[in-house]
Parts: C-alpha cells; sequence; structure tokens
C-alpha cells in the first residue's frame, strides 16, 4: 500500500546532541511537511517543501532544518535539541494541487530529550 | 490568517449516545475545511473534508459534519459512538492555493464510557 513512513518510531537524544529524523512516502506527492506536536497540543507547521522548494514558517525556530534530496525522503535535523525540542514529529504529504486535495500523515516519531 | 477554535477540550459520552464536536473558524478568503482523527501514539487520519458543494459531509467510521458559512462553523456528529471512537479529533483548515498548509484547532478528547 502507498504510504508514509516514519523511522524510527521513538528517538531518545541527549541535551545538544545532533539528531535526524527521516520521512519516505511511497505516493509520489509534490508537497512534504514536517510537523511539531508537543504533549496535548495541535500539531504546528515547522516547514515543507513544495518539490524542491523550501519554504520556512516564520516562527520555526533556526535550530531547526530540513533536507529533500529526492521526491521520496525528507529529513527533519535538530541541530542542538532542548528539553523543549520533546515532542511528537510528523511527516505527512500531499499532491499540493487540485480538488483531491488532502494531506497524508505517517505514524510519528516521537522525540525524548535526556 | 486562518484560525480554528474547538470549542470543547474535552467530550465524555455513553457508547450508542450521540455526539457532537464543535469547531469554528475565521479567515478572510476561501477555506478548506477538515476533521482529522489521531488515536495514541499515532499519526493523524483523515475523517472527512469539506471543499465545496454539498454543505453535510459524510466521512469514515459513520462520521457527518456540517459546514455553515454564515457561522463560519464545522461541527463534526455521529448519531452512535462507539468505545473504538474514543481519540483526539482535531478541526483544521487550509487556504486554496500553492501548498495549502493546515491549520489546527487546539483539539477535541472524545472518551466513551461503557
Amino acid at each position: 500500500d502507498a504510504m508514509v513512513i516514519q523511522n524510527p518510531r521513538y528517538q531518545v537524544t541527549q541535551f545538544g546532541k545532533p539528531v535526524t529524523l527521516s520521512c519516505s512516502q511511497t505516493l509520489n506527492h509534490n508537497v512534504m511537511y514536517w510537523y511539531q506536536q508537543k504533549s496535548s497540543q495541535a500539531p504546528k507547521l515547522l516547514f515543507h517543501y513544495y518539490d524542491k522548494d523550501f519554504n520556512n514558517e516564520a516562527d520555526t525556530p533556526d535550530n531547526f532544518q530540513s533536507r529533500r534530496p529526492n521526491t521520496s525522503f525528507c529529513f527533519l535535523d535538530i541541530r542542538s535539541p532542548g528539553l523543549g525540542d520533546a515532542a511528537m514529529y510528523l511527516c505527512a504529504t500531499s499532491r499540493g494541487t487540485g480538488l483531491s486535495y488532502e494531506q497524508y500523515f505517517g505514524p510519528g516519531t516521537r522525540l525524548t530529550v535526556t | 490568517a486562518q484560525s480554528v477554535t474547538q470549542l470543547d477540550s474535552q467530550v465524555p459520552v455513553f457508547e450508542e449516545a450521540p455526539v457532537e464536536l464543535r469547531c469554528n473558524y475565521s479567515s478572510s478568503v476561501s477555506v478548506y475545511l477538515f476533521w482529522y482523527v489521531q488515536y495514541p501514539n499515532q499519526g493523524l487520519q483523515l475523517l472527512l473534508k469539506y471543499l465545496s458543494g454539498s454543505t453535510l459531509v459524510k466521512g469514515i467510521n459513520g462520521f457527518e459534519a456540517e459546514f455553515n458559512k454564515s457561522q463560519t462553523s464545522f461541527h463534526l456528529r455521529k448519531p452512535s459512538v462507539h468505545i473504538s471512537d474514543t481519540a483526539e479529533y482535531f478541526c483544521a483548515v487550509s487556504d486554496l492555493e500553492g501548498a495549502q498548509k493546515l491549520v489546527f484547532g487546539q483539539g477535541t478528547r472524545l472518551t466513551i464510557n461503557p
């Protein structure tokens, strides 16, 4: 089945130690999004790629970066994780155009910072 | 800019009772409207969406929602809930163009009691 895959599902990192989260898709969608969801809160968009074009949200900290080496893969890099970065990180994809618009979400990666 | 308000943070109901989860939105432009469900430690799954046409939208798992433009509301309903409906429900809006970024409400935790 076509889907959005996130690895790992659970990630533990130390304060200040760089960490990379991975997302892949078999949907061949143009747009890939990264959301941060803290406990009992709504998902908050960090940034997205429309094809190769990177679009950062205005309030996304510089500590968060992303790479999209090809259509299928997108990575979230946290350069120096702080305790406040502990959250569920959700990857989503969409075609980006047309009335069939819908975002498809992966299962998420839960990040713990010790 | 768009915003979404979910009027109830928690809704407890008994099994087989009807339920309504309320959602109001604010936007200066036309929007698409969505309801997503999130089960514990999982990603978001689309329940239903309003893009255009009939204001009554039917989704998966017996849920439906009605778009009311004059009241800027998009309330979610189910006539008879089951234990398996226990989850977090998010209302969201997106604009019609570009990458169609989602703006989520704070979520409503639906708890079904036997």
